[in-house]
């Protein structure tokens, strides 16, 4: 089945340690994307894809980086330098913009 | 900057009844709206999309609303069920250009047997 799959769903990181979340797309889109969402929160963009080799800081950039290699993947690595990284991540891939965004699951990280 | 806003963040309805759930836009430029429906722990669901050219488009017990003059974006859902109860988003595209849609905060929707 085509989709979007994010891994792990849960992820629990030490305090100054990077983690990397995965996100793997079959759906042959060009444009992927990384969210951000607190508790009770909207989702805030951290950085966008749309384009192999080619990634745009969102909203939310600091302390996160990414890399688009291959156009299926587009992993998303929480630096010690994110301040409060608990979260949950949601990634998504679509066509374009103006198109439907498609999301994972999203993974649930949290830092002990 | 430009961004997605909701009226009401909570919403309690009865089994049965209809519910509206409202979004306000503030970006001109935005020619392509969506819904989504969140459920707890998940990712967001796609409901219904609707694009500048039109003002109305109806799905399976869903309607949107867009009313460009105000700016302002609705999600009708008819005979509200259990399983309806979830957050909903708004998002816009900005007008396509930066690659993004832009989310509102999301309204939660609890449905009452």
């Amino acid at each position: 089945d085509g989709g979007i799959t994010q891994s792990p769903k849960y992820l629990f990181r030490k305090e100054g340690q990077n983690v990397t979340l995965s996100c793997e797309q079959n759906l042959n889109h060009d444009a992927m994307y990384w969210y951000r969402q607190d508790p009770g929160q909207g989702l805030r963009l951290i950085y966008y894809s749309q384009i192999v080799n080619d990634f745009q800081k969102g909203d939310i950039a600091e302390g996160y980086s990414v890399s688009r290699e291959k156009k299926e993947s587009f992993p998303l690595t929480v630096t010690s330098a994110q301040k409060n990284p608990t979260a949950f991540y949601l990634c998504a891939s679509s066509i374009g913009g103006r198109a439907e965004a498609f999301f994972g699951q999203g993974t649930r990280l949290t830092v002990v | 900057g430009e961004s997605v806003g909701l009226h009401l963040p909570t919403l309690s309805v009865q089994e049965g009844d209809n519910s509206i759930i409202n979004c306000a836009y503030s970006n001109s430029a935005s020619d392509y709206f969506i819904w989504y429906k969140q459920e707890s722990g998940k990712g967001p669901q796609f409901i219904i999309d609707i694009r500048s050219n039109m003002d109305k488009r109806q799905g399976q017990r869903v309607t949107v609303l867009l009313n460009k003059t105000v700016k302002h974006l609705s999600l009708q859902i008819a005979a509200t069920q259990p399983g309806d109860s979830a957050v909903y988003f708004c998002a816009e595209n900005g007008g396509g250009s930066q690659g993004n849609l832009i989310f509102g905060k999301g309204t939660k929707l609890s449905v009452k047997p």
